[in-house]
């Protein structure tokens, strides 16, 4: 199975900041990587897919890159709905994980 | 609008059973393969298992093989989650979810609001 190890497991950070989360993969897997924003009481949130393609709707702040084992999710300007947990997932194999999560939350 | 929509969550003592149900709605529900997740107290998200568009491939994490089954009708627009040996440690909040295919590029772009599940004595 493929493990995904993200970090850091939280955040600290101000409305306006750009932030970074980074995601590795313990065997290479292209770019099958997906990144999801989580908010309590909330369905999870498909942001971005194919390491770096934005799902519709999600606002261009968001960006995602890497291949291979090692991935980014960046935001830029934090707008104070950003703040929330963000996972890294595998879809490379036919068992999919996630990351452990980044709790991202407000300075 | 394109919905999934969980029921089947309760209370139930350990080694017992239960089962979960996902009724999709507004899109072609047999053309996507589907997938449970699951989020424990406190803890991240945990992927449980998928199933094929056809209901012919299915996949589990190690976590729940052996006791919990995926299985869907696709004349009922449903995916199912048969839960056996409960333990207190599937104690969580469980999502369905659907993607395109299995594996492949894109994520899960569909998510359900969940049914919670409390195994206790």
């Amino acid at each position: 199975d493929i493990q995904m190890t993200q970090s850091p497991s939280s955040l600290s950070a101000s409305v306006g900041d750009r932030v970074t989360i980074t995601c590795r993969a313990s065997q290479s897997m292209s770019t099958y990587l997906n990144w999801y924003q989580h908010k309590p009481g909330k369905a999870p949130k498909l942001l971005i897919y194919d390491a770096s393609t934005l799902q519709n709707g999600v606002p261009s702040r968001f960006s995602g890159s890497g291949s291979g084992t090692d991935f980014t999710l960046t935001i830029n300007n934090l707008q104070p709905e950003d703040f929330a947990s963000y996972y890294c997932q595998q879809s490379y194999s036919t068992r999919y994980s996630f990351g452990q999560g980044t709790n991202l939350e407000i300075k | 609008q394109v919905q999934l929509v969980e029921s089947g969550g309760g209370v139930v003592q350990p080694g017992r059973s239960l089962r979960l149900s996902c009724v999709a709605s507004g899109f072609t529900f047999s053309s996507y393969a589907m997938h449970w997740v699951r989020q424990a107290p406190g803890k991240g998200l945990e992927w449980v298992a998928v199933i094929s568009y056809d209901g012919n491939k299915k996949y589990q994490a190690d976590s729940v093989k052996g006791r919990f089954t995926i299985s869907r009708d696709n004349s009922k627009n449903t995916l199912y989650l048969q839960m056996n040996s409960l333990r207190p440690e599937d104690t969580a909040l469980y999502y369905c979810a659907r993607s395109v295919v299995v594996p492949a590029s894109y994520g899960l772009d569909v998510w359900g609001q969940g049914t919670t599940v409390s195994v206790c004595s």
